[in-house]
């Protein structure tokens, strides 16, 4: 499986726009880009997705490297319920399971 | 989007016993998963739960210690067999065909 690489550890003031990158060089043609978040005490959450196209949803954005080496999700304005280990995670296409990398996780300051 | 529920939430058991660990999915689906979570660690997969056969194990899971059954398409268990302190750790079921995958909260297991 290709792999990704994440910051162990981000901090960002609340109200302010976050931006968690990703590398993957060594993605293919057929890699999905996933992110995942996990709340204090939960299951993972599906943040959002994308194969080469930046994408928005009402969570986040993610915006794919050209070369689809590296990507950032966007979250545009941070608040405390944000704080959160935040997952980059490459799944194959025709692949049903998820492969979890070690995560960032995200503090949010009041 | 479905909704995962996972009972018990949390137990504390005595080594060399065993627990069931059961999921509940609310729509049916074709693809279920177990995953374990290790104190301050990510997610590693455990299994496939299969509907109609065998679950399919990820290296070093075996059946022996982790079997799961899956008789429908809406629900699943999960076995922690012969319990150590090393398995000690938040078992989590997912589910989804497509995109995204559903988790549930998951199970927080503690062996003394």
């Amino acid at each position: 499986d290709a792999k990704t690489t994440q910051p162990n550890s981000m901090e960002s003031n609340e109200e302010e726009p976050v931006h968690l990158p990703c590398n993957h060089s060594t993605i293919s043609g057929t890699d999905y880009i996933h992110w995942y978040r996990q709340l204090p005490s939960q299951g993972p959450e599906y943040v959002i997705h994308g194969l080469t196209s930046n994408v928005n949803n009402r969570m986040a954005s993610l915006a794919i490297a050209e070369d689809r080496k590296s990507s950032t999700l966007i979250l545009h304005r941070a608040t405390l319920r944000d704080a959160a280990v935040y997952y980059c995670i490459l799944r194959l296409g025709s692949a049903r399971q998820l492969t979890f990398g070690s995560g960032t996780q995200l503090t949010v300051l009041p | 989007s479905a909704v995962i529920s996972q009972k018990p939430s949390r137990d504390i058991c005595q080594r060399g016993t065993s627990l069931t660990i059961q999921c509940q999915v609310d729509s049916q689906v074709t693809m279920m998963f177990w995953y374990r979570q290790q104190p301050g660690q990510s997610l590693t997969l455990i299994a496939t739960a299969n509907q109609g056969s065998e679950a399919t194990y990820e290296s070093g899971f075996v059946i022996d210690k982790f079997p799961i059954s899956r008789p429908n398409l809406t629900f699943s268990t999960l076995t922690v067999s012969n319990m150590s302190p090393e398995d000690s750790s938040i078992y989590l079921c997912s589910a989804g065909d497509g995109q995204p995958q559903h988790f549930g909260d998951g199970t927080r297991l503690s062996i003394l």
